[in-house]
Parts: structure tokens; sequence; C-alpha cells
């Protein structure tokens, strides 16, 4: 079982739909969970953070972990067509370095 | 202004040859790190550096030599590249070891002929 399961996709969407993507992992240790937008040809960049359990909200983007379960999620709502982009999830332990990536999944919002 | 810069952005080379990544970054950030990003979009760490300290060196082989002249430069050289090192190659900074706010560059894609 890999560390961070992600699904691919693409996920196709029509403009306005709300999105949820979602990561599993299976390192208990994880206490840092991350998502970043990546767009074709670009750097990933950082949309969301949040440390431990909980929820997080920044606008049109929420962001959910669920430690008990081993399952993140990145809620999108009233998407829009510049949302499409690949969405990495990253998580990592307490005080160390090593971020783990998810594959990403691929999202592309239709007009 | 750009936070964190690559160059070259392309690289197109021969197996064998010895190649170098540059990587500046103006954020006033202490810790710098390379990742590999593979066809398949998986993104790895590589290497990090804190205060021009290796901290972490993942499994990487020992053709990857990561070299930071100063705070703001982490550049990746690379020898006798080999096929399989073909993929896109990201620098990235953050503030403090603790935290997980990275800023990426845009990447440099190297192909391996």
């Amino acid at each position: 079982q890999k560390e961070v399961e992600q699904d691919p996709g693409p996920l196709s969407v029509p403009e306005g739909a709300i999105v949820s993507l979602n990561c599993t992992y299976s390192n208990s240790a994880f206490q840092y969970f991350m998502w970043y937008r990546q767009y074709s040809r670009k750097g990933p960049e950082l949309l969301m953070y949040t440390y431990s359990s909980g929820n997080k909200e920044d606008g049109r983007f929420t962001a959910q972990v669920d430690k008990s379960s081993k399952y993140i999620s990145l809620f999108i709502r009233d998407s829009q067509p510049s949302d499409s982009a690949t969405y990495l999830c990253a998580m990592k332990e307490g005080y160390g370095q090593n971020f783990v990536f998810g594959p990403g999944t691929r999202l592309s919002v239709l007009p | 202004d750009t936070a964190v810069s690559q160059t070259p952005k392309y690289l197109v080379t021969q197996m064998g040859n010895d190649k170098s990544i540059k990587c500046e970054q103006n954020l006033g950030h202490d810790t710098m790190y390379w990742y590999k990003q593979d066809s398949k979009k998986f993104l790895k760490i590589m290497f990090s550096y804190n205060n021009k300290e290796l901290i972490i060196n993942e499994t990487v082989p020992n053709r990857f030599s990561p070299k930071s002249p100063d705070k703001a430069h982490l550049n990746l050289h690379i020898n006798s590249l080999e096929l399989g090192d073909s993929a896109v190659y990201f620098c990235a900074s953050s503030q403090e070891i603790v935290y997980a706010t990275q800023y990426f560059g845009p990447g440099t894609r190297l192909l391996v002929l």
C-alpha cells in the first residue's frame, strides 16, 4: 500500500459545481496536511494547510482532516474554469522535513 | 517579483553528461528543497538545506549533489546522467523547518536522450 493514495482522475465537472477531492494515507504519525494546486507546466502552489484534525475554510475552499479514518478532503464551492488544474495532497509528520505527496487528481471545470 | 526561480526551464542532454540546475529564492527563507516529479506526477523530495546544512537526503543516487553557496541559493548538480533521470525538477523554499508552507519554483524539465 502506498503511503498516500489519491484518485488520479481526470474529474470533469460543470462550472458552479461543488468539487470533492480526497486522499487516504497509512501513516498515523502525519500531523500536517496540505493541498496544492498545480497548473500545467507550473510549480505547485499551496492552497490550504491544516494541522491535525478538523476543518479549515478559505473562500471557496474547505479542507477537512479526519485522522481517525486517515482521510483528508478538499471541497471547492462554485467551481470555476480557472480551477482546472491538478490538485496534490501532501502531508508530513511533526518536526521532520519528509513531505509526502499524493499523485494528484486532475480536475477540469467545464464552462 | 519571482519568489523562487530556476534555470534553465528546459534541459535536453545526452546520457553520461554532467549538468546543473540553479535555484534562487528572494523570500528570505532559510530552508530550501529539491523535488523530482516523474511522468506519473509523483512529487518526491530529494534534498533539503537549512542554514547551508543538508538535513534530508532521501535514497537519491550520489550522482546528484546539492550545493548551496548561500541561504538564497540551492543548486543541483547531476553527474553521469541516465535515461531514468528524465523528469521535472522543482526547487522550493520555506521559512522554518516546522512550517509546512513551501513555495515552489516553476520547474526544470530535464530530458536525457
